[in-house]
């Protein structure tokens, strides 16, 4: 089982701010990874896919980056719908499919 | 437009089975891989099941491989997962989610279903 590192746990910035968020795998992934939002009480939404396309309807602050074992979502200057969290997924040598534990994006 | 929803969920008493349903509308449900994801109180998400476009090919989880059964009707354009032998470590707010052809990410995802197993 491939096991996804997301790091940090928690990320305090303010609006307006470069947030980046890393994920880590314990194997090759290749460029098979997703990145997720998910708001409270809502269901996920796909931001990056492949590790660096954006998903319809993405705005062009989400970017996704890396290959192989490591990974980095950047959101560039923060707008306050992007306070959330955030988690990765990989979709190679499944089953199974897994998730990272998720960062916390919150307001400081 | 693509929607996803789930029912089904609900109390249920340990050792005790439940079907969640998942509708689809606005897409040719035929076409697309679809799974079931959950999602613990505070917790992160879990993938526990897939099953490809023609039922040819299904996966779990170990944690609920033997307990769980996904399924789908092609003609309902529906999505199922029976549940037995719920435990506590069941209790989780259920997702449905289509994957995308050829690869296992999820570009859709229904509202999700609670299921909370507890005498």
């Amino acid at each position: 089982e491939i096991v996804l590192t997301q790091s940090p746990a928690t990320l305090s910035l303010s609006p307006g701010e470069r947030a980046t968020l890393s994920c880590w795998a314990s194997q090759s992934v290749s460029r098979y990874l997703a990145w997720y939002q998910q708001k409270p009480d809502q269901a996920p939404r796909l931001l990056i896919y492949d590790a660096s396309n954006r998903a319809t309807g993405i705005p062009a602050r989400f970017s996704g980056s890396g290959s192989g074992t490591d990974f980095t979502l950047t959101i560039n200057s923060l707008e306050p719908e992007d306070f959330a969290v955030y988690y990765c997924q990989h979709y190679t040598n499944w089953p199974p499919i897994t998730f990272g534990q998720g960062t916390r994006l919150e307001i400081k | 437009e693509v929607q996803l929803v789930e029912s089904g969920g609900g109390l249920v008493q340990p050792g005790g089975p439940l079907r969640l349903s998942c509708a689809v509308f606005g897409f040719t449900f035929s076409n697309y891989g679809m799974n079931w994801v959950r999602q613990a109180p505070g917790k992160g998400l879990q993938w526990i099941s897939y099953i490809s476009k023609n039922s040819g090919k299904i996966y779990y989880a170990d944690s609920v491989k033997g307990r769980f059964t996904i399924s789908r009707d092609n003609a309902k354009n529906s999505l199922y997962l029976q549940m037995n032998s719920l435990g506590a470590e069941d209790t989780a707010v259920y997702y449905c989610a289509r994957n995308m052809a050829g690869q296992v990410y999820f570009d859709y995802w229904g509202q999700g279903t609670p299921v909370t197993v507890s005498s």
